[in-house]
């Protein structure tokens, strides 16, 4: 059964920084591109960033191109994203995703919140 | 960027009803367009790729069309199941866009 794990939420506050882990199981997760898509309280989705399946390359949303970064760790089956800078608009809940192959997001982690606020 | 707009952003219905959702591209983005329902508190579902074809495990009453700028999702009968909201989502471009939703609310 694909797993999909998030931690590292928390309130931090504005100019913080957090970094995201994501637990990845039940798959070959060395295989797949993965993504981070993130959700601000009674708002829309999101999509943040993402990466291959071997690191080498990611793309990320304008919104936080220089403020975030993407990472994986095959070794650890776990996905990561370093968030820089935070803002209040950075408030969300932050869903770790798997790309099914096919350039689709086919699984969804629970998702991890993050609040900026002082 | 590709932006994405759904209509309606919200809609009544009742169970049994035929609904049709809207999504827009700005530009042209074949059929890289997918689809996903999404309930309170819960991760998103991804039910329709390549914006035609059925993910394994949804009901075949759902249903999608459409390419190049214009596509629909289409819920032939409504199932209490379903009041959800739904988003349009685009992966042509290597910087993925999401529509803003539709709310589909019981009438």
């Amino acid at each position: 059964e694909v797993q999909l794990v998030e931690s590292g939420g928390g309130l931090v506050q504005p100019g913080g920084s957090l970094r995201l882990s994501c637990a990845a199981s039940g798959f070959t997760f060395s295989s797949y591109w993965m993504h981070w898509v993130r959700q601000a309280p009674g708002k829309g989705l999101v999509w943040v960033s993402r990466i291959n399946s071997d690191g080498s390359s990611t793309n990320n949303a304008d919104s936080v191109k220089g403020q975030f970064t993407i990472s994986r760790d095959n070794a650890k089956n776990t996905l990561y994203l370093q968030m820089n800078s935070l803002r209040a608009e950075d408030t969300a809940v932050y869903y770790c995703a798997r790309d099914s192959g096919l350039g689709y997001i086919d699984y969804w982690g629970q998702g991890t919140l993050v609040t900026v606020s002082s | 960027d590709i932006q994405m707009t759904q209509s309606p952003s919200s809609l009544s219905a009742s169970v049994g009803d035929r609904v049709t959702i809207t999504c827009r591209a700005s530009q042209s983005i074949s059929s890289y367009l997918n689809w996903f329902q999404q309930k309170p508190g819960k991760a998103p579902k991804v039910l329709i790729y390549g914006a035609s074809s059925l993910q394994s495990g949804v009901p075949s009453r759902f249903s999608g069309s459409g390419s190049g700028t214009d596509f629909t999702l289409t819920i032939s009968s409504l199932q209490p199941e379903d009041f959800a909201t739904y988003y349009c989502q685009q992966s042509y471009s290597s910087l993925l866009t999401f529509g803003g939703g539709t709310k589909v609310e019981i009438k």
